[in-house]
């Protein structure tokens, strides 16, 4: 069974640019999430995907980060424009969990982030 | 808000002993409790536990849930060098829209 993929695997900005990253979950995962991984510190969820539609987005930055999964397949995050402090792991994960379960979250290889 | 706390933060050890990291948390609407490993980026699954009292095992590795003083330990036996990683415990909450709060992590380092 094919992993989680992500790409780009490393990506160095300056500060203002603009950035995507990409997210193709395992195949027939319902639910796909979005983590910001600052060095020194655990996962925070930015936002979470019920097949295409949002069902958190509670702790992402929207004056500058979107996201959208429109197909409820691959999903991007996109940070424009980007500040020194969004340096971080992007890591993407996907579960099989529906509404109302609890389910495992298989991660991907995530994005490290450099802003200049 | 939702808090997992994690101890301690870093741990240095030899080859061989065994160690017990723990995770404390405090949760609305708690689902289950999930200890990953994070090698270089990409955590991958350990454990989760959903019921008190009940131990989980692989390997050299354990886990118990304590749902009544809200901590979670992850035991492991015998460590060798491949064991030295970060440690992240996770704690699923809410209902219907499962999210996961992440504490902080042990950074764990085997010495020869």
């Amino acid at each position: 069974e094919a992993g989680v993929a992500q790409s780009p695997r490393y990506k160095i900005i300056e500060k203002r640019q603009s950035v995507a990253f990409w997210c193709n979950p395992i195949s027939g995962h319902a639910t796909l999430y979005w983590y910001q991984q600052i060095l020194g510190q655990g996962p925070k969820l930015l936002i979470q995907f019920q097949n295409n539609g949002v069902v958190d987005d509670s702790q992402l930055p929207k004056d500058r980060f979107s996201a959208e999964r429109l197909k409820g397949v691959d999903s991007t995050l996109k940070i424009q424009p980007a500040k020194l402090e969004d340096s971080a792991v992007y890591l993407c994960a996907s579960s099989l969990s529906r509404s109302g379960s609890i389910g495992e979250q298989f991660f991907g290889p995530g994005t490290r982030l450099t802003v200049l | 808000e939702d808090k997992v706390v994690q101890s301690p933060l870093s741990l240095v050890v030899h080859e061989g002993d065994t160690v017990t990291l723990n995770c404390s948390y405090e949760v609305t609407n708690f689902r289950s409790l999930l200890w990953y490993k994070q090698e270089k980026k990409a955590p991958t699954f350990l454990f989760m536990l959903t019921s008190s009292g009940i131990e989980k095992k692989s390997g050299r590795l354990s886990s118990i849930l304590d749902k009544k003083e809200l901590f979670s330990i992850l035991n492991i036996t015998a460590t060798q060098t491949g064991d030295s990683a970060i440690y992240l415990c996770a704690v699923g909450s809410n209902f219907g829209n499962e999210k996961l709060t992440f504490g902080t992590g042990t950074r764990l380092t085997i010495i020869p």
